[in-house]
């Protein structure tokens, strides 16, 4: 249906090693956007792919589109305590809005 | 410019009673979208409003939730008879545009924290 599979739900990594989450998605998407939400906030938007094989970086983050345009991922390098939170993807289609199950990230010390 | 405002930020109330929570967009966004985030879990899509119309608001539940958004005021969500399992986060957020399957910024509030006893 309409809902996006996130995957892993939680990841725990040390401070230093990397994480990805992946987004996916059963038909088409005409874009794709991520957010962070940390403990107790609310989200905030990081970026939107919109292109087939769309790759973007933004310092340590990377973010890639599928070139089927049905999956994405986040990949963070080298964690760092700020990091701590959940990673949503927003898919829409129509008038509604679709955000992913979540990758759950904890950075331990 | 200040950001998306909710409030209020924590809402407690008995079963039974009724919940209103209110969301002031950004300025210059005509475009509010409420979700809701159960425990532990993912923010589900509830409604799409824009000024004095409904879009679409095949995310909420069909009984006991209405949504507004007027002409003057902040946009409501009102919960009528509240129940346990209403307990959860309401975010609302806002967009200065919108395109159909999405492709527009959605700024979030800090969201109203709704505790049912």
């Amino acid at each position: 249906g309409q809902q996006v599979m996130q995957i892993p739900q939680y990841q725990h990594v040390q401070e230093g090693e990397d994480f990805t989450t992946y987004c996916n998605s059963s038909t088409t998407l005409s874009n794709i956007q991520w957010y962070k939400q940390r403990p107790g906030g609310h989200p905030v938007f990081l970026i939107q792919l919109v292109k087939s094989g769309e790759v973007k970086k933004q310092k340590r983050l990377t973010f890639q589109f599928g070139e089927a345009k049905k999956n994405s991922s986040l990949h963070i390098t080298a964690t760092q305590t700020t990091d701590v939170g959940t990673y949503f993807c927003l898919r829409g289609t129509g008038n509604q809005f679709y955000f992913g199950t979540g990758t759950s990230l904890t950075v331990i010390p | 410019n200040a950001g998306v405002m909710q409030n209020p930020r924590h809402l407690v109330r008995r079963r039974g009673q009724e919940a209103r929570l209110r969301c002031s967009p950004m300025k210059g966004h005509s475009h509010v979208y409420w979700y809701r985030q159960l425990p532990e879990e993912g923010l589900k899509f509830m409604v799409y409003l824009q000024k004095e119309n409904i879009i679409d608001e095949s995310g909420m539940p069909k009984e006991r939730f209405s949504a507004e958004f007027p002409k003057e005021g902040p946009s409501i969500l009102r919960i009528q008879q509240v129940v346990r399992g209403d307990s959860a986060a309401y975010f609302c957020a806002s967009s200065t545009i919108h395109q159909q399957g999405g492709g527009e910024t959605q700024y979030f509030g800090p969201g109203t924290r709704l505790l049912v006893l």
